[in-house]
């Protein structure tokens, strides 16, 4: 997991409700990035962000919303307009096109 | 479209024996390869890495191989351990996609004891 630290490691959200993932890194990676992983499913890309106050949407960012206000920071909230948010949740990291590394992983289950 | 995938979904291997697993991609601009490893409800783990300008790349019981004139991809695990089993991904970028990693759709190792 190196210095990703994802929290919490479960969370549990009511139909309607907003949530947020946190995401923080103490590698000083410039670039972050969140994946969604469907069961027995590759991972598919939400958003991204290569520098402190920039993010871009990635393959799948319907329903969902970042910020960038810290370098360490990569806050992600799924929004009550994601229809399916269930779902295990990645956040990683880099220095620039080299290798991603990942956190552990937020398990979010609406109920 | 572009894409990264895996030839078998699910890999069974005898404990001590060596495992192969390949990936297919097709976009000839990749230069840069990843596998990962995952582990039931962890995230992915860092396995091995490869640039467009090598072909083969080893690490500590894992060896990866390139193949650019076919696009293919493969992870060799020696003298595969219980530990192993897990699902594992290739991941490729290129210099036009910036940062973004696609991701194939993985394989699961077990490994037999």
């Amino acid at each position: 997991d190196g210095g990703i630290t994802q929290s919490p490691k479960y969370l549990f959200r009511k139909e309607g409700q907003n949530v947020t993932l946190s995401c923080e890194q103490n590698l000083n990676h410039d670039a972050m990035y969140w994946y969604r992983q469907d069961p027995g499913q590759g991972l598919r890309l939400i958003y991204y962000s290569q520098i402190v106050n920039d993010f871009q949407k990635g393959d799948i960012a319907e329903g969902y919303s970042v910020s960038r206000e810290k370098k360490e920071s990569f806050p992600l909230t799924v929004t009550s307009a994601q229809k399916n948010p269930t779902a295990f949740y990645l956040c990683a990291s880099s220095r620039g096109q080299d290798t991603q590394y990942f956190g552990p992983g937020t398990r979010l289950t609406v109920l | 479209g572009e894409s990264v995938g895996l030839h078998l979904p699910t890999l069974s291997v005898q404990e001590g024996d060596n495992s192969i697993i390949n990936c297919a991609y097709s976009n000839s601009a990749s230069d840069y390869f990843i596998w990962y490893k995952q582990e039931s409800g962890k995230g992915p783990q860092f396995i091995i890495d490869i640039r467009s300008n090598m072909d083969k790349r080893q690490g500590q019981r894992v060896t990866v191989l390139l193949n650019k004139t076919v696009k293919h991809l493969s992870l060799q695990i020696a003298a595969t351990q219980p530990g192993d089993s897990a699902v594992y991904f290739c991941a490729e970028t290129n210099a036009a996609a910036g940062n973004k990693l696609t991701f194939g759709g993985g394989t699961r190792v077990l490994v037999k004891p």
